[in-house]
Parts: C-alpha cells; structure tokens; sequence
C-alpha cells in the first residue's frame, strides 16, 4: 500500500510565486490534515478537512488555501509565496480525527 | 490549554542506556496520546500510544507511562540503540472532533544514542 502520497518531494519558489502542494491516500480515511515543520517548533497544523466536503483552518492558516477534491485528495495552495513559507510541508490522514494519523513523507518547499 | 510540551528539546544517551522524554498537558479532555518517531527527511510514524484507562502500555523496548492525576506522560526507551536515534515528538487530542479535536504535538526531541 502506497499511504500517504505527496507531491512534489522538492520545490523552490520565487517571492510572489503561486503553487499547489498534493496529497493523495489510499487508506479510505475520512479525516485528512496539512502541518508545516520547522525548527524548533514541532509539527504545526496549517489546515485540515474532518470528512470529505469539508475544510476548515488549523493553528497557522495565513497565505494558504486548501482543497478537498474527494475522499482521497487534500490540496494546498500558495497564492503568492513569502520566504516565511520555507518550511517542510507533511499531509496526514486519519480514520477518524482522534486516531492515528499517517504521514506523507514531505515536501521540502524553499522561498526566495 | 491545548498545548501539549515536551522535554528535554535535545537528548544524548549511550548505547544500552534508557531514553527517557517527558510531556505534559493542561486539557483533561485530552484521551488520545501518541507517540510518534521522525527520521532525517521521513515523515513522523507512529510508535505507540495510549489512552488514559491505562497507565502503562509497552512494546518491545518502548514504553509510555501515564500519570492522568499529573498531566504527564512518557516515553522510556529501554537498551537504546543508534538506530532508535531520531526525533520524538509526542502529541495528544481530546474525545471530541471539530476544530479543537486535533492532535496537538509537542516540539520534539532530538535523540541521538552514542555507540
């Protein structure tokens, strides 16, 4: 089984820049999440969808957007990149919102 | 109330040694504490995890204990080895869904066990 899929692996952006991170899981999960590490500041959650047709914001949700396209696919949107978002990007799904949740294996994304 | 933090940041340990991280929280309505385990360039899987009707619960050379009077939990890592060096970032989440039912990690330690 594939798991958590995440595409790109690897990305650099100019300031201003627009992109979308993907994610895709094979795990019939109903809840799915997009965090952000850094440094220091432990796994920090950007957006996350609780079942599908639904979104909603996490802790850091400024300068992003997300997508639920189906049960499967969680997107992340960067409207206009800022070196702020250098950061390693990790999708998760979860069956349920408190159960364990499975981790992409990230996208190292870096803003110039 | 829904943050969860961890301790030490940083951790060296010989090899055949115990590991020992700490975590503690404020929400009682917290009831799902996971343990999760992040090699250079992976993403964190879980390691094991616990709910609080239990105080201890091992597997293999991991263990949590549970103190719910305290808050606390941990993670004791027994004869570690090099290949158990890594990132542990323990996290928890409450019995309810909706925008404050998300697990909530801690910052992480770094472990590095020394041959």
């Amino acid at each position: 089984n594939a798991g958590v899929t995440q595409t790109p692996k690897f990305q650099v952006l100019k300031t201003g820049q627009s992109m979308t991170l993907q994610c895709a899981q094979d795990m019939n999960h109903n809840s799915m999440y997009w965090y952000r590490q850094d440094p220091g500041m432990g796994l920090r959650l950007i957006y996350y969808s609780a079942s599908e047709g639904t979104t909603d914001k996490g802790e850091v949700p400024n300068g992003y957007n997300v997508s639920r396209l189906n049960k499967r696919e969680f997107s992340l949107r960067l409207e206009s990149a800022a070196p702020s978002q250098t950061s390693v990007y990790f999708c998760a799904s979860s069956i349920l919102q408190n159960a364990e949740a499975f981790f992409g294996q990230g996208t190292r994304l870096t803003v110039v | 109330q829904q943050q969860v933090k961890q301790s030490p940041q940083s951790l060296i340990v010989q090899k055949g040694g115990i590991s020992i991280i700490n975590c503690a929280y404020e929400n009682t309505a917290f009831d799902y504490f996971p343990w999760y385990q992040q090699f250079p360039g992976k993403g964190p899987a879980l390691l094991i995890a616990i709910r609080p009707d239990v105080s201890e619960k091992k597997e293999g050379r991991f263990t949590i204990s549970f103190n719910k009077s305290a808050k606390q939990f941990s993670l004791h890592i027994m004869d570690s080895q090099p290949g158990d060096s890594a990132t542990y970032f323990c996290a928890a989440s409450p019995n309810y869904g909706g925008s404050q039912g998300n697990l909530i990690f801690g910052k992480g330690t770094k472990l590095s066990v020394k041959p």
